[in-house]
């Protein structure tokens, strides 16, 4: 499975849209994009995924570059309940595990 | 619908100790993973049971086993507790091998 690198931290305000970035250079042409969350202590949520066009579903938006090199996760209006460790995973459609990086850490400001 | 349980949500064991951990998948899941996740780490994987078969199996010692019953639901065993094997353990649900994984809460396991 691919490596992804996504950055430590971010800040965000309420009600602002919430833009968390993934590299993910060395995708192959059967690797999915899996975004899950993680909210202090709970068991990670999955968030959204897709393989090469851009996903949208009521929690969020995933864009694929066209070079599937990156994608980005868009929270459209953040709240202070998205405030979690956000994790970019790559995956190949029939591998048995999810391979968790450490994650962007994203605080949402009143 | 449920989602994804797990029992019991916290426990301490002493070294040398063994631990059961139980999870429910979704309804309709046949597979479920475990995912060990210590204190400031992303979830590591450790093992996928697909209609009560070992499908896949993380780095991780002997100590380690798994079931899954005709039910689809799951047991995760650790023999002989070591201090390090302190963590979140998580058990995740899917329909099928390849399909999305759903996390349950987790059972947060303390060594002493």
């Amino acid at each position: 499975d691919a490596k992804t690198t996504q950055p430590t931290s971010m800040d965000c305000a309420e009600g602002r849209a919430a833009n968390l970035p993934c590299n993910h250079s060395t995708i192959s042409g059967n690797e999915y994009v899996y975004w899950y969350r993680q909210i202090h202590s709970q068991g990670p949520q999955y968030i959204i995924h897709g393989l090469k066009n851009n996903e949208t579903n009521e929690m969020a938006s995933l864009i694929i570059t066209e070079d599937r090199k990156s994608s980005t996760l868009i929270l459209p209006h953040a709240t202070l309940r998205d405030t979690a460790v956000y994790y970019c995973i790559v995956r190949a459609y029939n591998t048995d595990k999810l391979i968790f990086g450490t994650g962007t850490r994203l605080q949402v400001f009143p | 619908d449920a989602g994804v349980t797990q029992s019991p949500t916290h426990l301490i064991k002493t070294r040398g100790q063994h631990v059961t951990l139980r999870c429910s998948p979704i309804s309709g899941h046949k597979s479920v993973s475990w995912y060990q996740q210590v204190l400031g780490q992303g979830p590591q994987f450790i093992f996928q049971y697909y209609e009560k078969e070992e499908r896949g199996r993380g780095n991780f010692p002997d100590r380690f086993s798994a079931r899954q019953f005709p039910n689809y639901s799951s047991e995760l065993n650790v023999n002989a507790l070591l201090l390090g094997d302190s963590a979140l353990y998580l058990c995740a649900s899917s329909r099928d091998r390849a399909e999305t994984q759903y996390f349950g809460p987790g059972t947060r396991l303390l060594v002493l």
